[in-house]
């Protein structure tokens, strides 16, 4: 079945300091990727999403390309703030008959800014 | 804030008890999912409700059962609770269904079993 690999960390990083989250992904056809981030004591929210190969999604700083040839969706960011201290989730929802939307997630990244 | 509310936001009970969960979309959504989130399991998918009819299982346990009203809120039930029933349990909503949809997350309930 389909599924998702994400590197689970923790990540300590400084601030400034440039950040990449890997994540791979095992799936049927063409899903749609995306980026959750749960801050502490909150829901999920939506952080980026790209829906075909070599869509590009971003959002506050973060980046992530869709490249169906390694399947992956690598999560970056140039520049991370304290603010940004979270837990990163990689998820795909299947592009296939039958598919109704549900997402398949990572087991999660903790990122730790210091200042 | 997302626009999807859940209730209680926290909830203590005993093994053997049974609890049901709330969950109100955000206005005008129409599909509902069910999200379970555990130390060991991580963020599983639960079930999914558009406009009234169940329309995919994830990995549901056959204690557990969901449904969602005409007003379109959902409710999950789960009994005969056990240890390992202890979790975050996450609503989300989304206009449609599908691939393409953005799932909106509610705060979660945080269920305790002892």
């Amino acid at each position: 079945g389909d599924s998702v690999t994400q590197m689970e960390g923790p990540v300590t990083l400084s601030e400034e300091a440039f950040l990449t989250i890997n994540c791979t992904y095992t799936a049927t056809g063409y899903p749609s990727l995306f980026w959750y981030v749960q801050y502490p004591g909150e829901g999920l929210q939506l952080l980026l999403k790209a829906t075909k190969a070599d869509d590009k999604g971003s959002n506050k700083g973060f980046e992530a390309t869709y490249r169906k040839e390694t399947t992956s969706f690598h999560l970056e960011k140039g520049s991370v703030q304290v603010s940004d201290s979270a837990v990163y989730f990689c998820a795909l929802s299947g592009n296939y008959g039958g598919s109704q939307g549900n997402l398949i997630f990572g087991k999660g990244t903790k990122l730790s800014v210091k200042p | 804030d997302s626009g999807v509310t859940q209730t209680p936001k926290h909830l203590i009970t005993a093994t053997g008890q049974r609890v049901t969960l709330r969950c109100s979309p955000r206005s005008g959504d129409l599909s509902v999912y069910w999200y379970q989130q555990s130390l060991d399991q991580g963020l599983q998918f639960l079930i999914q409700y558009y406009n009234g009819e169940e329309r995919a299982k994830g990995n549901i346990l056959e204690r557990f059962s969901a449904q969602q009203f005409p007003d379109l809120h959902s409710e999950l039930n789960l009994s005969s609770l056990e240890l390992g029933d202890s979790a975050l349990y996450f609503c989300a909503s989304s206009v449609e269904m599908g691939t393409y949809n953005e799932q909106f997350f509610g705060p979660g309930t945080r269920l305790t079993v002892l």
